[in-house]
């Protein structure tokens, strides 16, 4: 079974330029979630999807950031425009079903440099 | 913030059990103790989690006290594999809330 993947593992950008990044879960999991983690800080809860809907977008800390799962599957996490702060390592999660199980399996970060 | 209290790092000896405890003072009778751990540059990965009872798994065991306000997670044999930042987290929700979590560095 393949796991939690993500793209790209690195970018770099200009701060107000544009990036998306894609998570891909594994296949079957309602449940996907986005985390970050700046620079010296915890690992931060941004958002939770249940297949299409957004069940939890409390961590998404301002509208700069636009996320989607159209069709319940794949996910992407839109910063426009990015800002110097939003610097960090992206995590995607993914899990089964939605209160069944909470082990929650991650992928390996997008690591974001706005520069 | 995080509702559990972990130490900022621990040492452990290669092929020794590392026991790493947790404070969930404040937890709740309906709320999990979960266990991820994120090896240097990796995602977290999910190790372990249980209500009530103590909880063993091909990874590590899990030993909670009775009046569940605290945990220790058991990795019986430590490998240099082991070492990372190991979190203890505390939820009966999907949000999983990440503290500073305990760096274990596995010595040879």
């Amino acid at each position: 079974e393949a796991g939690v993947t993500q793209f790209p593992s690195h970018s770099v950008i200009e701060k107000g330029q544009t990036v998306t990044l894609r998570c891909d879960p594994i296949s079957g999991h309602d449940n996907l979630y986005w985390y970050r983690r700046v620079m010296g800080k915890e690992i931060k809860f941004l958002l939770h999807f249940v297949k299409e809907s957004k069940q939890d977008e409390s961590g998404m800390p301002n509208n700069r950031f636009l996320a989607e799962r159209t069709g319940g599957t794949y996910s992407t996490l839109k910063v426009q425009p990015a800002e110097l702060e939003d610097s960090g390592v992206y995590f995607c999660a993914s899990s089964r079903n939605f209160r069944s199980s909470y082990e929650q399996y991650f992928g390996p970060g997008t690591r974001l440099t706005v520069t | 913030d995080a509702k559990t209290t972990q130490p900022t790092s621990m040492d452990c000896a290669e092929g020794r059990a590392a026991n790493l405890p947790c404070n969930h003072s404040t937890i709740s009778g309906n709320e999990y103790v979960y266990w991820y751990r994120q090896i240097h540059s990796q995602g977290p990965q999910y190790i372990i989690h249980g209500l009530k009872n103590n909880e063993t798994n091909e990874m590590a065991s899990l030993i909670i006290t009775e009046d569940r306000k605290s945990s220790t997670l058991i990795l019986p044999h430590a490998t240099l594999r082991d070492t990372a930042v190991y979190y203890c987290i505390v939820t009966l929700d999907d949000k999983i809330i990440f503290g500073k979590g305990t760096r274990l560095h596995i010595l040879p």
